[in-house]
């Protein structure tokens, strides 16, 4: 089993370009979510969907948007990339409430 | 929304001595608590988990400890081996944060031979 596959691994984006996330899952699982990682801030939920059709804001949406294309997919949308942004995004499934989280490989970027 | 802290940022250890990782959270409706570990350049793991109508569970050398009244959880880690070496993470998840789970900021374990 794949698990929760992230595309693409690594991405430099200059600022003010946009760019696409995405994420899926072959677990068959309700709820998918994205985080980011930063040095010292431990992972930050960005937006969450806890199930097929809805999403929701985490601590730090601003300057991202998110698609539940169907159960497998949960993209991850940077309209205007800024140097803050700069990160690594990891994406994440459960099967439902309070149960193990998977999390995927993450995807580097850097935004100059 | 839930807030979670933990302690030590880092920490060290010798090979065979045990390990001990401190969190706390402030949303008293919280009720699922799970413990994951980071390898380098990859993603976060699950290693143990505790929902709050118990207050121990055990998994081989690897313990969590929920105090819900003090909001507080522990992760014990005995007969440290250096492949015990990484990032451990806390977490909360609740009704008031949508089951999301909200995560510390981090321990890094060093174990030294």
């Amino acid at each position: 089993n794949a698990g929760v596959t992230q595309t693409p691994k690594f991405q430099v984006l200059k600022t003010g370009q946009s760019m696409t996330l995405q994420c899926a899952q072959d677990m068959n699982h309700n709820s998918m979510y994205w985080y980011r990682q930063d040095p010292g801030m431990g992972l930050r939920l960005i937006y969450y969907s806890a199930s097929e059709g809805t999403t929701d804001k985490g601590e730090v949406p601003n300057g991202y948007n998110v698609s539940r294309l169907n159960k497998r997919e949960f993209s991850l949308r940077l309209e205007s990339a800024a140097p803050s942004q700069t990160s690594v995004y990891f994406c994440a499934s459960s099967e439902t409430k309070n149960t193990e989280a998977f999390f995927g490989q993450g995807t580097r970027l850097t935004v100059v | 929304g839930e807030n979670v802290e933990q302690h030590p940022s880092t920490l060290s250890v010798q090979e065979g001595d045990s390990a001990v990782i401190k969190c706390t959270y402030s949303d008293s409706a919280s009720n699922y608590f799970p413990w994951y570990k980071q390898e380098l350049g990859k993603g976060p793991q699950l290693i143990i988990d505790i929902r709050s109508n118990v207050g121990e569970k055990k998994d081989q050398r690897i313990a969590v400890t929920l105090n819900k009244t003090a909001k507080h959880f522990s992760l014990h880690i005995t007969e440290t081996q250096p492949e015990d070496s990484a990032v451990y993470f806390c977490a909360a998840a609740g009704p008031n944060s949508g089951y999301a789970l909200n995560f510390g900021k981090g321990t890094s374990l060093l174990v030294t031979p």
